[in-house]
């Protein structure tokens, strides 16, 4: 299986800050990388494929970045609908498809 | 615009049966593979079962391979998850999600609201 690790678990930053969540994959899955958020109680909303193609409707304040194993999810200033959690997803193999374990954006 | 309904779940004792059933509309539903992803509570995402648009292709996590059987039936626009020999830390919501292509990517742009999954005897 192909292990996904966010870093950092937990983050706490303020309304118009600038923020950047990162993601390591176990094996290279090239740019097969995909993020998710996650408010309490609702379903995940796709928010960015390919590593760096935006989801229709997703601001242009998200973004994406990397290829290979190590990739970032940058928020470039947080707005109050921001605060959520993030996570990343590989689609290069389906033995399994394989999330990282998350991490919580939280309002400082 | 695309929609996913899911339905079928509840409370079931350890060792038993469920089938879950996601209701689609809003795109040519034959065009689409789609998946079933999951949620424990309090944690993270994990895919559990993926088939291609056809029904022809599925796909499974080691965790469920042999006891959970994915299927689709195109000319009701439904999606299942067949669930047998159940044990406690199958509890999770259960979320339908359509992915872009016929054939199955791993790309989950759409998802529905979740039908909760409780184990427990």
């Amino acid at each position: 299986d192909i292990q996904m690790t966010q870093s950092p678990s937990s983050l706490s930053a303020s309304v118009g800050d600038r923020v950047t969540i990162a993601c390591r994959a176990s094996q290279s899955i090239n740019t097969y990388l995909n993020w998710y958020q996650q408010k309490p109680g609702k379903a995940p909303k796709f928010l960015i494929y390919a590593t760096s193609t935006l989801q229709s409707g997703v601001p242009s304040r998200f973004s994406g970045n990397g290829s290979g194993t190590d990739f970032t999810l940058t928020i470039s200033s947080l707005q109050p609908e921001d605060f959520a959690t993030y996570y990343c997803q590989q689609s290069h193999s389906n033995s399994p498809y394989t999330f990282g374990q998350g991490t919580k954006l939280e309002i400082k | 615009e695309v929609q996913l309904v899911e339905s079928g779940g509840g409370l079931v004792q350890p060792g038993g049966s469920l089938r879950l059933s996601c209701a689609a509309s809003g795109f040519t539903f034959s065009f689409y593979a789609m998946s079933w992803v999951r949620q424990a509570p309090g944690k993270g995402l994990e895919w559990v079962s993926a088939v291609s648009g056809s029904g022809d292709r599925t796909y499974y996590a080691d965790s469920v391979k042999g006891r959970f059987t994915i299927s689709r039936d195109n000319s009701k626009n439904a999606l299942f998850l067949h669930m047998d020999s159940l044990r406690i830390g199958d509890t999770a919501v259960y979320y339908c999600a359509k992915d872009p292509s016929v054939a199955v990517a791993g790309d989950f742009h759409y998802w529905g609201q979740g039908t909760l999954v409780t184990v427990s005897s």
